[in-house]
């Protein structure tokens, strides 16, 4: 089993939809969920963080973990043609020293116009 | 802006002949990772810099090596490059302890002939 699973889609939505993203992991040391979005030939960039269990939100993103399931999901309300991209998501054990993060595939996302 | 900065953006060598990829960063941040990206894979570290101290992953094969001269640049060296090496080659930096925002260059996408 790897260490982190996601869908890799492609999962294509109509512009304005609530778009639901979700990774499930294996390791129960994992502390540090991320979310990067990656446009096609560039490097990723992060759009969410967080720590632990719990709901983060940044406008149009909402970033959830819950630990007890293994599970991490982002969401993305109203979506845009230009949410078209690459969702990795990405988590780290922490510890306290400079630890490499482990990734999912992705999802490729499409926004239809 | 603060940024990382992946040089050459497109590298194209030879089987068998040595290649080295650039990063430099003007974040200020103590680490400094390289990722290696395969077609519609996860990006898996290749090892990391948490300051001089060098940190290699034990399924890194021994024909990557990497240098740090000083805290701004981090070099990738190919020793013999393989046709399965050719991948996007991503370097990341994040701050010190505490913190695992890691921050993408762009990548250098490597195509061996």
């Amino acid at each position: 089993q790897k260490e982190v699973e996601q869908d890799p889609g492609p999962l294509s939505v109509p512009e304005g939809a609530i778009v639901s993203l979700n990774c499930t992991y294996s390791n129960s040391a994992f502390q540090y969920f991320m979310w990067y979005r990656q446009y096609s030939r560039k490097g990723p960039e992060l759009l969410m963080y967080t720590y632990s269990s719990g709901n983060k939100e940044d406008g149009r993103f909402t970033a959830q973990v819950d630990k007890s399931s293994k599970y991490i999901s982002l969401f993305i309300r109203d979506s845009q043609p230009s949410d078209s991209a690459t969702y990795l998501c990405a988590m780290s054990a922490g510890g306290g020293g400079a630890d490499g993060l482990t990734f999912g595939k992705g999802t490729h996302l499409i926004i239809q116009p | 802006d603060a940024m990382v900065i992946q040089n050459p953006r497109y590298q194209v060598t030879q089987f068998g002949k040595p290649v080295t990829l650039s990063c430099s960063q003007t974040l200020n941040h103590n680490v400094m990772y390289w990722y290696q990206q395969k077609s519609s894979q996860a990006p898996k570290l290749l090892f990391h810099y948490y300051d001089k101290d060098f940190n290699n992953e034990a399924d890194t094969p021994d024909n990557f090596q990497s240098r740090r001269p000083n805290t701004s640049f981090c070099f990738l060296d190919i020793r013999s490059p393989g046709l399965g090496d050719a991948a996007m080659y991503l370097c990341a930096t994040s701050r010190t302890t505490g913190t695992y925002e890691q921050y993408f260059g762009p990548g250098t996408r490597l195509t061996v002939t």
